[in-house]
């Protein structure tokens, strides 16, 4: 089956630096998504993605965030200024015409910031 | 807002027995709803899901009714397997493409031999 694939596995940072989390959704996808868990909490939602624009965000999706579809094949989430809150797991996400109905994860990202 | 409840973990069973995780939802209108399922080292994969009140959804044994008087979600399975051994996510969601997951904390089971 085709994979969503995330680089990097783990990803040390210290606080205050930004970091980029790639992502290469599968190929014919058409919806992109990221999600995030810290520790011992429930994932939670940040952003989707659709016809190169935002097309739903979270309120922990604030203006430290952003993302982009930079040669249509990536899909990167970037932290401009990073915060020890910002610790977490990241999941991107992709899905197809079926949109909703069936998301196709990446392994995550650990993120850690320091 | 839609929320999602589902029971604490982790849940250690033997081999054969019978499993239920417990889900309930809230949620306006009438959401889709999910089970994912993380194998170690793994990214979240679709279980089961079911779109509307009553259906069943199934598969690799488990299933999960929608119950909408409930508003539950409850996965079950008659007879685990080790490699049943994972991290369970209850998830809602709306029924338009490229909205938002609401999912549950997750629930461990440990499943021995």
């Amino acid at each position: 089956e085709p994979e969503v694939t995330q680089t990097p596995s783990h990803q040390v940072t210290q606080m205050g630096q930004e970091v980029i989390l790639r992502c290469v959704p599968i190929s014919n996808h058409l919806y992109f998504y990221w999600y995030r868990q810290i520790l011992g909490q429930k994932v939670e939602f940040l952003v989707s993605f659709y016809n190169n624009e935002i097309s739903e965000k979270s309120e922990i999706f604030d203006d430290q965030f952003s993302v982009e579809r930079p040669d249509g094949s990536n899909f990167t989430l970037k932290i401009r200024s990073t915060k020890l809150e910002d610790s977490a797991m990241y999941f991107c996400a992709s899905s197809g015409a079926a949109g909703y109905e069936k998301l196709f994860f990446g392994s995550g990202t650990q993120l850690s910031v320091l | 807002g839609d929320s999602v409840t589902q029971m604490e973990g982790p849940v250690t069973l033997s081999e054969e027995a019978f499993l239920t995780i417990n889900c309930t939802y809230t949620a306006t209108g009438y959401p889709s709803l999910f089970w994912y399922v993380q194998y170690p080292g793994e990214g979240l994969q679709l279980l089961l899901k079911a779109t509307k009140a009553d259906d069943k959804g199934s598969n690799k044994g488990f299933e999960a009714t929608y119950r909408k008087e409930t508003t539950s979600f409850h996965l079950e399975k008659g007879s685990v397997q080790v490699s049943d051994s994972a991290v369970y996510f209850c998830a809602l969601s709306g029924n338009q493409a490229g909205t938002a997951l609401i999912f549950g904390k997750g629930t461990t089971l440990s499943v021995s031999s």
